[in-house]
């Protein structure tokens, strides 16, 4: 069955600092996604990123880099020099071969709270 | 391109009225579906349709719960008398079916069962 584990359940951080955002995740497949959203107070999941499977090189994207490591079953997300507006709940999701390629499962989520 | 929108953002109902909600996709996409998400967790899979065919549902949807997509456009999610327990926010996303990875949310209904 597939699974994704988000360990922090709620990081606080000064501004400028930078955070890291674990995710593990569990899955029978070789072919699947890996994604992170971003859900800010006002509801909307925002979608950051996705990976699939065969693709295990890091990307950065401004402020954003993700690592993701097949070895250790994590897609982990750091936020450098963080600031107020990236305070938000963040979402890793997994969808594999196994549940039809279509519905995400979600982890739990990791609630970033980033103070000036 | 105008997004995926919900109606309405607010539902507050008592206990074991019915209530509907709306999602109207992004206009090209023609998969739909339906997550719910209860306080402190992340979004879990309903069910979804590609085009009017509803082709999967999880278990978490009982039999009070009832989706539909009549022309494969907007869709319509029910719940027949509602229990404090449905208390949550349900989000609708879309997709093509050739890139069902791309999955855009809406901004939800929250229901607030009293």
């Amino acid at each position: 069955a597939q699974k994704v584990t988000q360990a922090q359940t709620e990081i606080s951080v000064v501004e400028k600092e930078d955070v890291t955002l674990d995710c593990v995740y569990e899955t029978r497949d070789t072919t699947y996604y890996l994604f992170w959203y971003k859900q800010p107070p006002s509801g909307e999941l925002v979608f950051l990123i996705r990976r699939n499977s065969f693709d295990e090189q890091n990307e950065i994207s401004g402020r954003y880099s993700w690592n993701f490591q097949k070895s250790t079953s994590s897609f982990n997300f750091t936020i450098t020099a963080s600031q107020v507006v990236d305070s938000a709940v963040y979402f890793c999701a997994l969808s594999d071969r196994n549940s039809g390629n279509t519905p995400l499962v979600f982890g739990k989520g990791t609630r970033l709270s980033v103070i000036a | 391109d105008t997004g995926v929108s919900q109606n309405p953002r607010h539902k507050i109902t008592k206990r074991g009225q019915n209530v509907t909600f709306r999602c109207d996709p992004i206009s090209e996409h023609n998969r739909l579906y339906w997550y719910r998400q209860t306080l402190g967790q992340g979004p879990e899979f309903l069910t979804y349709f590609q085009n009017e065919a509803q082709l999967e549902k999880s278990r978490l949807l009982s039999d009070r719960f009832s989706a539909e997509r009549p022309k494969g456009s907007f869709s319509t999610l029910e719940i027949q008398r509602t229990e404090q327990g449905d208390s949550a926010m349900y989000l609708c996303a879309s997709s093509l079916q050739g890139r069902f990875y791309e999955q855009y949310f809406g901004p939800g209904t929250r229901l607030t069962v009293t």
